[in-house]
């Protein structure tokens, strides 16, 4: 079976660090992309870009140029998506989705994380 | 432009059909994608590509496109259709960014 598995919810203050993952097994991990999709409360979805395991080449909406950054490691099949200084802004359920290559679509997607800035 | 556009809300009464549409620009030139997203659940691919369905999508749903707007069509809603549904496109520039806000989607 193809999925992916996000890590558990978060809550922290404003201004520290964080890094969610992604877990993906059933497929080739390093052939597709990793999107991640932001959806704040009450909200709809965003995408705020992808990025290729098998050279780690990364797209960023830019509208979250800047904001976040993406990282992966093939060897565990997992990607990563870093906030270097929080904000409660960022309060947000985050998914990852599995993106074919040349499609602009994920056809497979996590549970999703959520994030909960507070202080 | 590079948005995409979607009406907020839309019923349906049981077995009927509904269309649910999304307009923009960018949608003369590539096709949608649509989602669903129960509450307290993750998005799921519905329609992707000119129309085509993901396996165990049941082939109620469809999808089409004319000039700058597409369309999800549920041809004789199920209770369990009731969700908000997405359109998924790309921009103008040709970047994959661009979702429409959602369609509620209530099954009377």
């Amino acid at each position: 079976e193809v999925q992916l598995v996000q890590s558990g919810a978060e809550v922290k203050k404003p201004g520290e660090s964080l890094k969610i993952s992604c877990k993906g097994s059933g497929y080739s991990f390093s052939s597709y992309w990793i999107a991640w999709v932001r959806q704040m409360p009450g909200k709809g979805l965003e995408w705020m870009g992808i990025i290729y395991p098998g050279d780690s080449d990364t797209r960023y909406n830019p509208s979250f140029q800047g904001q976040v950054t993406f990282s992966v490691d093939k060897s565990i099949n997992t990607a990563y998506l870093h906030f270097s200084s929080l904000k409660a802004s960022d309060t947000a359920m985050y998914y990852c989705a599995r993106r074919p290559s040349g499609a602009g679509y994920g056809d497979v997607w996590g549970k999703g994380t959520t994030v909960t800035v507070s202080s | 432009s590079s948005e995409v556009t979607q009406d907020p809300a839309v019923s349906v009464a049981l077995g009927q059909t509904v269309r649910i549409t999304c307009q923009g620009d960018s949608l003369r030139i590539y096709h949608a994608s649509w989602y669903q997203r129960k509450p307290g659940q993750a998005p799921v691919l519905v329609i992707f590509g000119e129309n085509n369905r993901p396996s165990g999508i049941p082939d109620r749903f469809s999808g089409s496109r004319s000039g700058d707007t597409a369309s999800l069509t549920i041809t004789g809603a199920q209770a369990e259709d009731e969700a908000d549904y997405y359109c998924n496109s790309r921009d103008t520039n040709g970047d994959p960014w661009v979702f429409g806000g959602g369609t509620h989607l209530t099954v009377l």
